[in-house]
C-alpha cells in the first residue's frame, strides 16, 4: 500500500518554465490537498479538492493551477515558474468521513528550485 | 491574521526531561486541533489530536492540553528522547482543510 506518492521528488526549473507536479493516492480518499513549506512559514495551503472534478483555492493559490480529473490523482501546475515558487511541496489526502486523527496522509514532498 | 500561532521557533531539551511545545489560536469555532511531527526530507506525520470537548488527551509519552479560555494548547513530551528531535506543527482543522502553524524545531540532546 503506497499511500500518497509525489512525483518528481526533485526538480530545478528556469524562470518562466512550466511544470506539473503529480500526486497519486491509492486509499480511495475523497479529499486531496497541496501545501507548500517555506523556512519559517510552516505549511501553507495552495489548493484543495473535495472530490473528483472539484477544486478550490487555499491560502496562497496565485501562480498555481490544479486539476482533479481522476479521484486518485491531484495535479499541481506552474504555468510560468518564478523564483518565489522555490519551495517544498507536499500533497495530502484524507477520507471524506472525519474520524479520530482526521486521517490525513502526506506524501514525502517535491523539492522545487526555480532559478 | 494568523489563525494558528507557534511563537517559539526552536526548543532545546535534554534527554529524559519534559518538552513543552505551545500553540495559540484565534478561531473560536473549531472541532479538532492536531499535532504533526516532521523529519527532514519526509512528509508530516500525525502525532496526537484533541477535540473541543476535551481539556486533555494522552497517548503514551505525548499529552496535549487545551485551555479554551486562553485559546492555547500545549504538547508535552515526557520523557524526551533524541529521536523526538524534529519540527512539530500545530494544526487547526478549519472547515475542509488543515491550517498549520509555523512550527517549532525541537532538539533533544543525549
Amino acid at each position: 500500500n503506497a499511500g500518497v506518492t509525489q512525483t518528481p521528488k526533485f526538480r530545478v526549473l528556469k524562470t518562466g518554465q512550466s511544470m506539473t507536479l503529480l500526486c497519486a493516492q491509492d486509499m480511495n480518499h475523497e479529499y486531496m490537498y497541496w501545501y507548500r513549506q517555506d523556512p519559517g512559514m510552516g505549511l501553507r495551503l495552495i489548493h484543495y479538492s473535495v472530490g473528483e472534478g472539484t477544486t478550490a483555492k487555499g491560502e496562497v493559490p496565485d501562480g498555481y493551477n490544479v486539476s482533479r480529473l481522476k479521484k486518485q490523482n491531484f495535479l499541481l501546475g506552474l504555468e510560468s515558474a518564478a523564483p518565489s515558487q522555490t519551495s517544498v511541496y507536499f500533497c495530502a489526502s484524507r477520507a471524506g468521513d472525519l474520524q479520530g486523527n482526521y486521517g490525513y496522509t502526506f506524501g514525502s514532498g517535491t523539492r522545487l528550485t526555480v532559478v | 491574521d494568523q489563525q494558528v500561532k507557534q511563537n517559539s521557533p526552536s526548543l532545546s531539551v535534554q534527554e529524559g526531561r519534559i518538552s513543552i511545545l505551545n500553540c495559540d489560536y484565534t478561531n473560536s469555532m473549531f472541532d479538532y486541533f492536531l499535532w504533526y511531527k516532521k523529519y527532514p526530507a519526509e512528509g508530516p506525520t500525525f502525532l496526537i489530536s484533541i477535540s473541543s470537548i476535551k481539556d486533555k488527551n494522552e497517548d503514551g509519552r505525548f499529552t496535549v492540553f487545551l485551555n479554551k479560555s486562553a485559546k492555547h494548547l500545549s504538547l508535552h513530551i515526557v520523557p524526551s528522547q533524541p529521536g523526538d528531535s524534529a519540527v512539530y506543527f500545530c494544526a487547526d482543522q478549519a472547515g475542509t482543510a488543515l491550517i498549520f502553524g509555523k512550527g517549532t524545531t525541537l532538539s533533544v540532546s543525549s
